[in-house]
């Protein structure tokens, strides 16, 4: 596609359940970004991947949350064991490398219950 | 203190308008970026700017690098222009974070 596509725009789980975000960057981006924005807050740094490794990973909030890029592409966030505080809009951004402009997906808006 | 600081946080226009939103910063940056968020939560990317002034249609983006300074400037405004409109800087000394503004509510009445 022609953007950063992000699936599902929505998610509602339960307490306790995994959950899994992908981010289909644009085509060619090797520089991919995770922020998490809740309610009422700028968007937080989660982690940033280069190519297929992540290059800092220093923004994920604890070991609940991964996030993986095998093949330098698609992102996958995954968040095991969710909690209510875990509600928020997680947004995926790619560019060509870093200090490019970066491209924005729409978001996952995740609500747990 | 907060690194980025907008003003102002919301700002309510009639159609036609000129708008213009600011962006001072306190820390070093090795470039900025204004980007638009409807409701719904989407984010788009509008300017990255490291020096001088870019347009894109009705949009002018400034920034001001000794004084730690930027402006985004709305021509003719326009309902469908209503956003939150968010300014966020690339640490210099860093190559990947950014920090983020509180964002400034732009309302666009016909």
């Amino acid at each position: 596609g022609a953007g950063v596509s992000q699936t599902p725009s929505n998610k509602v789980t339960e307490k306790g359940k995994y959950v899994e975000l992908r981010c289909d960057p644009i085509s060619g981006h090797t520089a991919l970004y995770w922020y998490r924005q809740s309610l009422g807050q700028g968007p937080e740094f989660l982690i940033y991947f280069q190519g297929t490794g992540a290059a800092d990973d220093s923004g994920l909030p604890n070991d609940r949350f991964f996030a993986v890029r095998p093949e330098g592409s698609v992102s996958t966030l995954k968040i095991q064991r969710t909690e209510r505080g875990d509600s928020a809009v997680y947004l995926c951004a790619s560019a060509p490398l870093w200090g490019a402009e970066a491209f924005f997906g729409q978001g996952t808006r995740l609500t747990v219950v | 203190k907060n690194e980025v600081e907008q003003s102002p946080q919301n700002l309510t226009a009639q159609e036609g308008e000129f708008i213009t939103i600011n962006c001072s910063y306190s820390v070093g940056i090795s470039a900025l970026h204004w980007l638009q968020q409807h409701p719904g939560g989407g984010i788009v990317s509008l300017f990255m700017l490291s020096s001088g002034k870019k347009k894109h249609g009705r949009l002018i983006a400034t920034i001001n690098i000794q004084e730690k300074h930027s402006s985004l400037h709305i021509t003719a405004s326009h309902p469908r222009d209503s956003a939150v409109y968010i300014c966020a800087v690339q640490r210099a000394d860093s190559n990947y974070q950014l920090i983020w503004g509180a964002g400034t509510k732009l309302i666009i009445k016909p």
